[in-house]
């Protein structure tokens, strides 16, 4: 059985930093992509961090880009984000998601989410 | 970063068919394909449709997608009070080099 399980959230000062931790199991971590997904109370999804499978290859939201840094650890199928320079604005629950593709037909998705981490950035 | 456009809202009676647009651009459903996602009340979304028109195993038969063009569409027949929920387009970006995603339904079973 999948697994994505989801850790380090928590309330945070505006222009401080968390790190976002996402264990997986029940699936060989090592061959799949994964993404980070957030949705703001109340609002929608918002895609916001993707990374290849061996972590040479990493995807930004313009939102986040230069403040967020994934990054992946295949020896202990964890997934990372390192969140900086947080504002109000990043108030949201952060989910982990495994990213699947087929190549044959050039199918993308998201096959498996996690229950998500709150992160709420307020003084 | 650009959405994909989705109404906010849609409704039906118990055993009707409902259909949930998805509009976009032609550098992402245009040039990929789409899936979508239903999100129950304070749970996690879950993946609904993939490649476009494609169910996972376990999702029911009476779910499908669509597309043409820029445009993608979701379809659920024979209505059911438990399809109360939110339901999200989404598609990778080529120009952006991003996953986009549509601005959520909610569907209300009335």
């Amino acid at each position: 059985e999948v697994q994505l399980l989801e850790s380090g959230g928590g309330l945070v000062q505006p222009g401080g930093s968390l790190r976002l931790s996402c264990a997986a199991s029940g699936f060989t971590f090592s061959s799949y992509a994964m993404s980070w997904v957030r949705q703001a109370p109340g609002k929608g999804l918002e895609w916001v961090s993707g990374i290849d499978t061996r972590g040479g290859t990493t995807y930004y939201a313009d939102s986040v880009k230069g403040r967020f840094t994934i990054s992946r650890d295949n020896s202990k199928n964890t997934l990372y984000l390192q969140m900086n320079s947080l504002r109000a604005e990043d108030t949201a629950v952060y989910y982990c998601a495994k990213w699947s593709r087929i190549s044959s037909f050039d199918a993308d998705y998201f096959d498996y989410w996690g229950q998500g981490t709150l992160v709420t950035v307020s003084s | 970063q650009s959405v994909l456009t989705q109404p906010p809202s849609a409704s039906g009676t118990p055993g009707q068919r409902v259909t949930i647009s998805c509009s976009g651009s032609s550098s992402n459903i245009g040039s990929n394909t789409v899936s979508w996602y239903q999100q129950l009340p304070g749970t996690a979304p879950k993946l609904l449709i993939y490649g476009t028109n494609q169910r996972p195993s376990g999702v029911p038969e009476r779910f499908s997608g669509s597309k043409s063009g820029t445009s993608a569409s979701l379809a659920i027949g024979g209505l059911q009070s438990e399809d109360e929920a939110d339901y999200y387009c989404a598609a990778w970006g080529d120009s952006l080099k991003a996953w986009v995603f549509g601005e959520g339904t909610k569907l209300t079973v009335l």
